[in-house]
């Protein structure tokens, strides 16, 4: 059955304090992995498309990395600003739109 | 700037009433979905179109319907057949080429309540 889980299902972390979120996955034939942010009471906000086992993408004090099983989301230094739900989508290989399968996120609190 | 658009931001059901959420894009998207999202779930796709006047039900589709007569716009309706329709609604949008592997934005939702 194909799923993603994400882990853990909260995190707080104080200003400064970096830390990994992971979305582990198994799907028949990964075709892209997503790494979205949301906060509350707004749409999930697009950050990152992983591809390929070893793939690493960056953007400010985020990195996403992608393994065969999992992909992590890398926070460094993390500021109060950074505090969302970060979620995570895996398309599987039969590329159509109802083979986006989505974790249940993670919530990230980063505390002054 | 380009966007998604999502009306109203809240909208209140009473019972037997059908509702109807907006959605709009100015991105020239092609393909357009809309997704429920309820506390300690995924989103699950409701319906998606991938082109004007054609559209495919996705894994919760019962008590929804459904229009595509304009590229930018994707309207949901709620039914009175739904009858637990209280959560949160994010209509998404992704572009040219092929549906797989494109990332898909996302508007900033509808929350719908039962009066």
């Amino acid at each position: 059955e194909d799923q993603v889980t994400q882990s853990p299902e909260a995190l707080r972390l104080q200003e400064g304090e970096s830390s990994s979120l992971n979305c582990s996955y198994t799907v028949s034939g990964l075709r892209g992995l997503f790494w979205y942010r949301q906060d509350p009471g707004k749409g999930p906000e697009f950050l990152f498309t992983l591809y390929s086992a070893g793939e690493e993408k960056e953007k400010e004090r985020l990195k996403a990395t992608l393994t065969k099983k999992e992909s992590f989301l890398h926070i460094t230094a993390p500021k109060p600003e950074d505090s969302a739900t970060y979620l995570c989508a895996v398309q599987a290989s039969s590329g159509g739109a109802n083979n986006l399968f989505f974790g249940t996120g993670t919530r990230l609190t980063v505390i002054p | 700037d380009g966007g998604i658009t999502q009306s109203p931001k809240y909208l209140f059901r009473k019972e037997g009433q059908n509702v109807t959420l907006s959605c709009e894009q100015n991105l020239n998207h092609d393909a357009m979905y809309w997704y429920r999202q309820d506390p300690g779930q995924g989103l699950r796709l409701i319906y998606y179109s991938q082109i004007v006047n054609d559209f495919q039900k996705g894994d919760i589709a019962e008590g929804y319907s459904v229009s595509r007569e304009k590229k930018e716009s994707f309207p949901l309706t709620v039914t009175s057949a739904q009858k637990n329709p209280t959560a949160f609604y994010l209509c998404a949008s992704s572009g040219q080429g092929p549906v797989a592997n494109q990332p898909q934005h996302f508007g900033d939702g509808t929350r719908l309540s039962i009066l």
